[in-house]
């Protein structure tokens, strides 16, 4: 139990378009979901934390226009990477939570390989 | 100073050596400890979680938290090729708090 499933594995876009990753929930409801960034060989960034039904809250130092995160059900959270640039390439991964359901607490996908050109 | 300190170094081990990490931390309200495993370009897996002071263990791995000093570990008994993996702490204050992550430590099992 307990996977979240996140699409796009990869994606190649170019720049100044638009790029949308979504992360559900399989088998259980996510009341919270995480956004992560991940550089090479550095650890993961949060980005911006979202609860299903209200707006998320950004990171200090994430632009929220640029980032659109939205969590309009209990299973999926999307996150849309708008006017794409070269320098947002990076590893975007989810996180789920839900408090109580499994050991730990939280679920992470397997994560987007973005690459602006 | 950070939430989490991860010495980020690789750490290089032959097959059947015993990995050592470890993070410290500073913020007190911490109260669950969880140790992660990150394949290359995969999202992290978890392998331990804790939420007292003590040893917890899983088979090859035991997880050890010191809150009176602010210091978790994690060890790798028999340490296999398929244990080379970035291993990387991390605590939350529970509830659906962040998750606040240490840098991580790339290790390698050689065989």
């Amino acid at each position: 139990g307990a996977v979240v499933s996140q699409h796009p594995s990869r994606v190649i876009c170019k720049s100044g378009t638009s790029v949308k990753i979504e992360c559900r929930s399989l088998d259980f409801q996510a009341t919270t979901m995480f956004w992560y960034r991940q550089f090479p060989k550095q650890s993961l960034m949060l980005m911006a934390t979202s609860n299903e039904g209200s707006k998320a809250t950004y990171e200090q130092g994430v632009e929220k226009d640029k980032f659109l995160i939205n969590h309009a059900s209990l299973t999926l959270s999307t996150l849309t990477v708008t006017s794409a640039h070269p320098e947002d390439s990076s590893f975007y991964i989810c996180s789920a939570s839900s408090a109580g359901v499994m050991v730990g607490g939280y679920t992470f996908g397997s994560g987007t390989r973005l690459t602006v050109v | 100073q950070k939430e989490v300190e991860q010495d980020p170094g690789p750490l290089s081990v032959p097959e059947g050596a015993i990995v050592s990490l470890n993070c410290t931390y500073s913020n007190s309200a911490f109260q669950y400890f969880m140790w992660y495993r990150q394949y290359s370009r995969k999202g992290p897996e978890l392998l331990m979680y804790t939420y007292s002071s003590g040893n917890k263990e899983d088979g090859r791995f035991t997880a050890q938290v010191d809150k009176s000093s602010k210091y978790i570990s994690l060890f790798i008994r028999d340490s296999q090729p398929s244990d080379s993996a970035t291993y990387l702490c991390a605590m939350s204050e529970g509830g659906n708090n962040r998750l606040a992550f240490g840098k991580g430590n790339q290790v390698v099992v050689i065989p």
